[in-house]
């Protein structure tokens, strides 16, 4: 069984500070994770993922996350936030070799940019 | 030329009725998906489709109908509506079913059942 838990429900910072959204998960074996982000009345983009490659994944918009094993964290993180990071950010879990079927959604970080 | 589309976007109805949500992608992928968002934001997988064929179906009520005429559409029929249907689904794709490429979704169909 898997399962993705997401600490923080919203979070707030201000602009041009560090993002810091934590994400824990629970896997028997060494699991995919993905970072998925929608913004508001948009569907949902891939913002990274790691798949057993290097432990600190770079994506899209200056987005980065860790994959720490011995604290089964993949914490995402930017440098300085920008306005348009405001949004909704889902942790994603999948076992190894298995398909999309068995992704685990977290219930989502709201991100709030304060100007 | 959005890569996975879907519509209506917003859609009200009324207990009882039937409706449809249409989806299709331009990507060349093998997979389709619907995936349903409840009022908590809580994403959960409904059906899943590789090449027309139905390959998952979750514990989804025999109301929900998916079809897939060919793989690059996959539409959502639900007959007599309920309240507790009132969701945000999302359409999916994936290049294939079994390798975990990545997944791409469309920009969700705002059901709202009164």
């Amino acid at each position: 069984a898997q399962s993705v838990t997401q600490l923080d429900s919203h979070v707030s910072v201000s602009e041009g500070t560090p993002v810091l959204l934590r994400c824990n998960y629970s896997s028997s074996y060494s699991p995919s994770l993905f970072w998925y982000v929608q913004h508001p009345n948009k569907g949902l983009q891939l913002l990274l993922k790691y798949t057993s490659a290097a432990t600190l994944v770079k994506g899209i918009n200056g987005f980065e996350a860790e994959f720490k094993k011995s604290e089964t964290s993949f914490h995402l993180t930017k440098p300085s936030a920008h306005m348009s990071d405001a949004a909704e950010y889902f942790c994603v879990v999948r076992p190894p070799n298995f398909g999309n079927e068995k992704l685990t959604f977290g219930t989502g970080t709201r991100l709030t940019i304060i100007p | 030329d959005t890569a996975v589309s879907q519509t209506p976007k917003y859609l009200v109805t009324q207990m009882g009725n039937d409706k449809s949500i249409k989806c299709e992608q331009n990507l060349g992928h093998d997979t389709m998906y619907w995936y349903k968002q409840d009022s908590k934001k809580f994403l959960k997988i409904m059906f899943s489709y590789n090449n027309k064929e139905l390959i998952i179906n979750e514990t989804v009520p025999n109301r929900f109908s998916p079809k897939s005429p060919d793989k690059a559409h996959l539409n959502l029929h639900i007959n007599s509506l309920e309240l507790g249907d009132s969701a945000v689904y999302f359409c999916a794709s994936s290049p294939d079913a079994f390798s975990g490429n990545t997944i791409y979704f469309g920009e969700g169909s705002w059901l709202t059942v009164v």
